[in-house]
């Protein structure tokens, strides 16, 4: 099964407006971690928000925020306000086992395209 | 700009051949990673170096392997290398923080295997 499953290949989102990626993830393990980052068809990999398996509050970034449903293993990305440049492929991500000591796998990735 | 550099920023070169990728971390972090991206396997995490120590072991094929230097910079090798091994490496770093190792991704080597 896989670890991590991003089911949207591809998103469109008018700009100003906001849009949900989801993410679902597969463990038994009581403590992981989540992640998502931004890869911009520049090619870098930019950290967004995370999110641990033993936090009690949604964690939030600016316009990112992270809707953390433990019991149904989902952690879909939330981007306010859409913008211009946040067109790129999104990538959920997860490492299972305490922190630093864990191997992490990542989703396929969502490509959002924002229209003007 | 993440902190991670990594060198080259490209690599071209033939079937059989060596390769060295080198990473330095962001200073103070303690933990090196290193990833492939390919359009057919998507982001594979290789191998993680603690303080000069192996900590995790990924899907990383015997041809390669990896090291991390007292000076905390990592260098990962690819020997004997195929068309397939053509991709993206990244190198990440993480702070030794008891709440979250957060990766901090390079710009990236993209190799290129002719």
């Amino acid at each position: 099964a896989q670890k991590i499953t991003q089911t949207q290949p591809g998103m469109f989102v008018q700009e100003k407006e906001a849009v949900t990626l989801d993410c679902t993830y597969d463990t038994s393990d009581p403590s992981y971690g989540l992640f998502w980052y931004k890869q911009p068809s520049s090619g870098e990999m930019i950290f967004l928000i995370y999110q641990g398996s033993y936090d009690q509050q949604n964690a939030t970034e600016g316009r990112y925020s992270l809707n953390f449903q433990k019991a149904r293993k989902s952690a879909n990305l939330v981007i306010s306000a859409s913008q211009l440049g946040d067109s790129a492929m999104y990538f959920c991500a997860m490492r299972e086992g305490q922190v630093n000591a864990g191997k992490s796998t990542f989703g396929d990735g969502t490509t959002l395209t924002v229209k003007p | 700009d993440s902190g991670v550099t990594q060198t080259p920023k490209h690599l071209i070169t033939a079937t059989g051949q060596r390769v060295t990728l080198r990473c330095s971390p962001r200073s103070g972090d303690l933990s090196v990673y290193w990833y492939q991206q390919s359009l057919d396997q998507g982001l594979q995490f290789l191998i993680q170096y603690y303080n000069g120590e192996e900590r995790a072991k990924g899907n990383i094929l015997e041809r390669f392997s990896a090291q991390q230097f007292p000076d905390l910079h990592s260098e990962l090798n690819l020997s004997s290398l195929e068309l397939g091994d053509s991709a993206l490496y990244f190198c990440a770093s993480s702070a030794e923080d008891r709440s979250t190792d957060t990766q901090y991704f390079g710009p990236g080597t993209r190799l290129t295997v002719l």
